[in-house]
């Protein structure tokens, strides 16, 4: 089975922190996005990578970078954490055979800014 | 420009009873269609997807999904169903002329089957 692991379950974090969020994926998947989860929004695209070194912005990338330097690792990175980012973040991957449209995802990591 | 609408917050239904989860989407062109479940602590699982074909679909723990043209609407079914069903459904759209590989969610519905 595809495995999608997220470096942390939980996170408290304070105001103007830099945080990371560690995605790897272990099927060699092309794809890699990061979603954001907020009750009644569903989820919302942050950023994605068709591949290492490339990135696409989502719905929503504004306070967030990303970092693909290795095709099974995909980072999120909050330059300066705020409390509107406290979130459930989900990363997931895909393959681009088949249309690609197959998420896997982690199991998620739930973050508290203070 | 792609969207979902998940019209229900909740559904809740008696174990053993069908059930539904509404979905109706919008896109320019054809869509793809797909519907994901969320147990609780756990992330997001594939259920089914509409790409071509028979308007029913067959997906995983005994679901199956309806697409309808007219009505643009993905409606997620299952016969009979059990407790163990209870979780947070996603529906979720990409439309085929969108070249990339992003999908458009709804806001979720969460099913509660009572005993």
């Amino acid at each position: 089975d595809v495995k999608v692991t997220q470096s942390s379950r939980y996170l408290v974090k304070r105001t103007g922190e830099k945080v990371f969020l560690e995605c790897v994926q272990d099927m060699d998947h092309e794809n890699m996005f990061w979603y954001r989860q907020d009750p009644g929004l569903g989820l919302r695209l942050i950023y994605f990578s068709y591949d290492v070194k490339m990135k696409e912005k989502g719905d929503i990338p504004e306070g967030y970078s990303v970092s693909r330097e290795k095709k099974e690792r995909f980072s999120l990175i909050l330059e300066s954490a705020s409390t509107n980012q406290t979130s459930m973040y989900l990363c997931a991957s895909s393959t681009q055979q088949g249309g690609g449209e197959k998420l896997f995802f982690g199991s998620g990591t739930q973050l508290s800014v203070l | 420009a792609q969207s979902v609408a998940q019209p229900e917050d909740q559904v809740n239904v008696a174990e053993g009873n069908p059930l539904t989860v509404k979905c109706t989407y919008s896109v320019s062109g054809n869509p793809y269609l797909f519907w994901y479940v969320q147990y609780p602590n756990r992330g997001l699982q594939f259920l089914l997807k509409y790409i071509t074909g028979d308007n029913l679909v067959k997906g995983s723990y005994g679901f199956e999904a309806e697409f309808n043209k007219s009505q643009t609407s993905f409606h997620l079914k299952k016969p009979s169903a059990l407790v163990s069903d209870s979780a947070l459904y996603f529906c979720a759209v990409r439309d085929i002329t969108n070249a990339g590989n992003m999908l458009t969610f709804g806001g979720g519905t969460r099913l509660m089957v009572k005993p």
